[in-house]
């Protein structure tokens, strides 16, 4: 079973509206990351938070990791059609190494 | 462009078929991830090498096998192909067990 599970499975939104998605997790991990995957391209990375930290921001990205919920939150803000992509939390156990990834939140931003 | 090549793009063969996936990492990465991408099965992680070495194995069969070589590409070997090998194979590298940086993978059609 997934490591990690993104929530919601497909979302969408008007351009200009905030989009969050949701990430779950079984067990402790070092960092989470989010990743961005455009149709049929490779992921791309968008930023990785430590297990002691709570929040990050990086332009119109806000992520929360709550370690005790085992769950992670990425907040995309005044949404663009050009984030429409498939979004994945991705996970590395405290064994480290192994990187797990989610089944993806598919966005849809609508012009 | 992540600095990560695969190599070829598209492969069409037939079952029981072997074919050879090529990645070259960025400059300077010593670890390559490889990675199975299909529709019902998500993102799953197969098998990562670093610095030559196996360094840890996720859900990879024993009809695949993977090696790195001294300049550091790594190749991945599929052998006898089943319908539900078809898939996109991505591989990524990364400096230490952190930030991934994919390549733009290799879809591989099984007919």
């Amino acid at each position: 079973s997934q490591q990690g599970e993104e929530d919601p499975q497909a979302l969408s939104i008007q351009e200009g509206e905030n989009a969050t998605m949701n990430c779950s997790y079984k067990t402790s991990i070092n960092n989470l990351q989010w990743y961005r995957q455009n149709s049929g391209r490779g992921l791309v990375h968008l930023i990785l938070i430590r297990s002691n930290e709570r929040e990050k921001h990086s332009g119109r990205l806000r992520v929360t990791l709550d370690t005790s919920k085992k769950s992670s939150s990425l907040l995309i803000t005044a949404s663009r059609a050009a984030d429409t992509a498939s979004y994945f939390c991705a996970t590395d156990l405290n064994t480290g190494n192994q990187f797990y990834f989610g089944t993806g939140t598919s966005l849809t931003v609508i012009p | 462009d992540s600095g990560v090549t695969q190599t070829p793009k598209h492969l069409i063969t037939a079952t029981g078929q072997r074919v050879t996936l090529r990645c070259s990492p960025r400059s300077g990465d010593l670890s390559v991830y490889w990675y199975q991408q299909s529709l019902d099965q998500g993102l799953q992680f197969l098998i990562q090498y670093y610095n030559g070495e196996e360094r840890a194995k996720g859900n990879i069969l024993e009809r695949f096998s993977a090696q790195q070589f001294p300049d550091l590409h790594s190749e991945l070997n599929l052998s006898s192909l089943e319908l539900g090998d078809s898939a996109l194979y991505f591989c990524a590298s990364s400096v230490l067990s952190d930030t991934q940086y994919f390549g733009p993978g290799t879809r591989l059609t099984v007919l």
